[in-house]
């Protein structure tokens, strides 16, 4: 496609259930990123991957949080066990090549709300 | 730590005023800075990047000069329109790998 999509657009859940969230890079990306953005709040890095590895796990919240990708494509972010601090819009991004020069292209997010 | 800070907002202004949205930035070597712009209920669109020293960034009317003996990195437009209204986000690149790592947004209010 012609930008970075994610799915679902929204996700309310209960507290307890896992959640799965996508991300659909640009055709030909090889760098894809996961990022928190909470109410009020900046962002917050979570994950990024070169190719189909995950190099810097350090951003994850907790134990509960997992990313992979497959393919050099698509990306998922599953969330076990939501708690309700878990609640925010998470952002998925790509840039073409890994560098700092790099910027990353951004998609419109998922906002996931658990009840 | 490395880290970007940025104004607090919201900043309100009319339309046609001057804007100048404050960024330095903490950071060891000499990063890519960056400003991304988000619009209600989407994600970031990068508005403008420089990428060296006395490096002027510019898109859509707005402009930011690369200041690496304030470490200031700040936005500016002569002359803002409602449409204008976003929350602007400045950021750094990372050093060895890609980790850009933002302020904590600065909202833009325009009123006609």
């Amino acid at each position: 496609g012609a930008g970075v999509s994610q799915s679902p657009s929204n996700k309310v859940t209960e507290k307890g259930k896992d959640v799965e969230l996508r991300c659909d890079p640009i055709s030909g990306h090889t760098a894809l990123y996961w990022y928190r953005q909470s109410l009020g709040q900046g962002l917050e890095f979570l994950i990024y991957f070169q190719g189909n590895s995950a190099p810097d796990k350090s951003g994850l919240p907790s134990d509960r949080f997992s990313a992979e990708r497959t393919g050099g494509s698509v990306s998922t972010l599953t969330i076990q066990r939501t708690q309700q601090e878990d609640s925010a819009v998470y952002l998925c991004a790509s840039s073409l090549v890994w560098g700092s020069n790099q910027p990353q292209h951004f998609g419109d997010g998922t906002r996931l709300s658990i009840l | 730590g490395d880290s970007v800070t940025q104004m607090e907002g919201p900043v309100t202004l009319s339309e046609e005023a001057f804007l100048t949205i404050n960024c330095t930035y903490t950071a060891t070597g000499y990063p890519s800075l960056f400003w991304y712009v988000q619009y209600p209920g989407e994600g970031l669109q990068l508005l403008l990047k420089a990428t060296k020293a006395d490096d002027k960034g510019s898109n859509k009317g707005f402009e930011a000069t690369y200041r690496k003996e304030t470490t200031s990195f700040h936005l500016e437009k002569g002359s803002v329109q409602v449409s204008d209204s976003a929350v602007y986000f400045c950021a750094r690149g990372g050093t060895g790998f890609q980790k850009l790592v933002f302020g904590t947004g600065t909202r833009l209010l325009v009123s006609p």
